[in-house]
C-alpha cells in the first residue's frame, strides 16, 4: 500500500518568515495529493491539492509543488501569520476499485510566532 | 451550504450503552465517510459510503455500525464499546470517490468511561 513520509513534524517560525513542509509517497500510482490544515477543535480543512499533471499551484500566500519523479510533494506557506498556525496534513491519492481513499502523513504542527 | 455538521460536539459513554453519532451535509456530495482520529495523530479511514451504499469498510470491529438513511445524513451507532475507543471521530463528505477533496465537520469528542 502507499506510505507517505512529512516532515518535519513541528515548525516554528515567526511572523513573516516563510514555512515548507515536505512530503514524499512510495505508490508511483498516486496521482492526486491534497493538503489539509487541522486548527485546535476542529476537524482538517483542504487548503489545496494538486494533481500528478501538475508541477505547481499556487493560491494566494500558499502553494504547492509536485516532483513525480522523485516521489514528493511540498506545501509553502510565505508571508506567515499566527493564524497559520495549525497541524497540517499532506496525502497522498491513487485510484483503488473506483475509490480515491487519501493516505495521510503524520503532521506537522506549525507555530507561528508574533 | 458549505459545512458538514456532527452532533453531539462531545459524548461521554459507558461502556455497556449504545449511542449515536450525527453528520449532515448539503452540498450534493455523492460520498461520505467516518473517520477517526486519535491526539496528535492523522484521521484513520474507518468506512465510505457512496451514493448510500456501503463500499469500504477498514476492518473496523462491530461494535461501530455505519448507517446511511439517505444522501444527506450519515450516522455512526455506537455499542459496548471500549475505553480504547476514546477518540475524535470525523465525518467527511465529497463529490464522488474520484479524486475529490473532502470537506470534513468538526468532529464528535467521544470519552468511554
Amino acid at each position: 500500500g502507499e506510505n507517505v513520509e512529512q516532515h518535519p513534524s513541528t515548525l516554528s517560525v515567526q511572523e513573516g518568515d516563510s514555512a515548507v513542509i515536505k512530503c514524499t509517497y512510495s505508490d508511483s500510482a498516486s496521482n492526486y495529493f491534497p493538503w489539509y490544515k487541522q486548527e485546535l477543535g476542529k476537524g482538517p480543512q483542504l487548503i489545496i491539492d494538486i494533481r500528478s499533471n501538475v508541477g505547481e499551484k499556487k493560491d494566494q500566500r500558499i502553494a504547492v509543488t509536485l516532483n513525480k519523479t522523485a516521489k514528493h510533494f511540498s506545501l509553502h506557506i510565505t508571508e506567515t501569520q499566527p493564524e497559520d498556525s495549525a497541524v497540517y496534513f499532506c496525502a497522498a491519492s491513487r485510484s483503488s476499485g473506483g475509490s480515491y481513499i487519501p493516505t495521510f502523513g503524520r503532521g506537522t504542527s506549525l507555530i507561528v510566532h508574533p | 451550504d458549505t459545512e458538514v455538521t456532527q452532533t453531539p460536539k462531545h459524548l461521554v459513554m459507558g461502556m455497556t450503552n449504545k449511542k449515536s453519532l450525527k453528520c449532515e451535509q448539503h452540498m450534493g456530495h455523492r460520498a461520505m465517510y467516518w473517520y477517526k482520529q486519535k491526539a496528535k495523530k492523522p484521521p484513520e479511514l474507518m468506512f465510505v459510503y457512496s451514493y448510500e451504499k456501503l463500499s469500504i469498510n477498514e476492518s473496523v470491529p462491530s461494535r461501530f455500525s455505519p448507517e446511511c438513511p439517505n444522501s444527506s445524513l450519515l450516522n455512526l451507532h455506537l455499542h459496548a464499546l471500549q475505553p480504547e475507543d476514546s477518540a475524535l471521530y470525523l465525518c467527511a463528505s465529497s463529490q464522488g470517490t474520484g479524486s475529490y477533496g473532502y470537506t470534513f465537520g468538526s468532529g464528535t469528542r467521544l470519552t468511554v468511561v
